[in-house]
């Protein structure tokens, strides 16, 4: 069964420093997101990603954040300069039809730590 | 803030019996419902989803049910067994175009065997 990856599964960073979360999306999808979930609260939708550029955003993904499809596999999300409040699990996720279908495939996550 | 919620964070049901669980949104500008599942250390697993068209949907053991009057939402699980122990979260988006999921706080439900 198609599965979306995620690297690393846990990155422990100092605050301050730069991070790059890789996600490979289902194969054939052509929507992609990243959600947060800070430990014991709900998931937080970050950003929509489609046709190589940004559909949607939420107030959270602020200068700091960044994403990017650097070739036909992979899908990234940067932090820039790390925050505490950064720390939290990050999951992409793909979708076949986007909004249309709302079926989102999830991958397990990265787990950031921010010290 | 946030418009979709949950009635109780925390469920304790026996194997076989029915689960439900429940959830209260607010936005009356959703029109899309989506039920996830998720286990320890993993993703939200998608489960079942309600568009606002319908009052019920059925799948595989488990049923939604939309109440638009109240704005309610349950997921109703039958039969349940030591591998739906997991945290059960609603979601909704709003019409309009928005690819964004509002997600609830979560309902972790346990099966006691």
């Amino acid at each position: 069964e198609p599965e979306v990856t995620q690297t690393p599964s846990h990155q422990v960073t100092q605050m301050g420093q730069e991070v790059i979360l890789r996600c490979v999306p289902i194969s054939n999808h052509l929507y992609f997101y990243w959600y947060r979930q800070i430990l014991g609260q709900k998931v937080e939708f970050l950003v929509s990603f489609y046709n190589n550029e940004i559909s949607e955003k939420s107030e959270i993904f602020d200068d700091q954040f960044s994403v990017e499809r650097p070739d036909g596999s992979n899908f990234t999300l940067k932090i820039r300069s790390t925050k505490l409040e950064d720390s939290a699990m990050y999951f992409c996720a793909s979708s076949g039809r986007g909004r249309v279908s709302g079926e989102l495939f999830f991958g397990e996550g990265s787990r950031l730590t921010v010290l | 803030g946030e418009s979709v919620g949950l009635h109780l964070p925390t469920l304790s049901v026996q194997e076989g019996d029915n689960s439900i669980i429940n959830c209260a949104y607010s936005n009356s500008a959703s029109d899309y419902f989506i039920w996830y599942k998720q286990e320890s250390g993993k993703g939200p697993q998608f489960i079942i989803d309600i568009r606002s068209n319908m009052d019920k949907r059925q799948g595989q053991r488990v049923t939604v049910l939309l109440n638009k009057t109240v704005k309610h939402l349950s997921l109703q699980i039958a039969a349940t067994q030591p591998g739906d122990s997991a945290v059960y979260f609603c979601a909704e988006n709003m019409k309009g175009g928005s690819e964004k999921l509002v997600f609830g706080k979560g309902t972790k439900l346990t099966v006691n065997p």
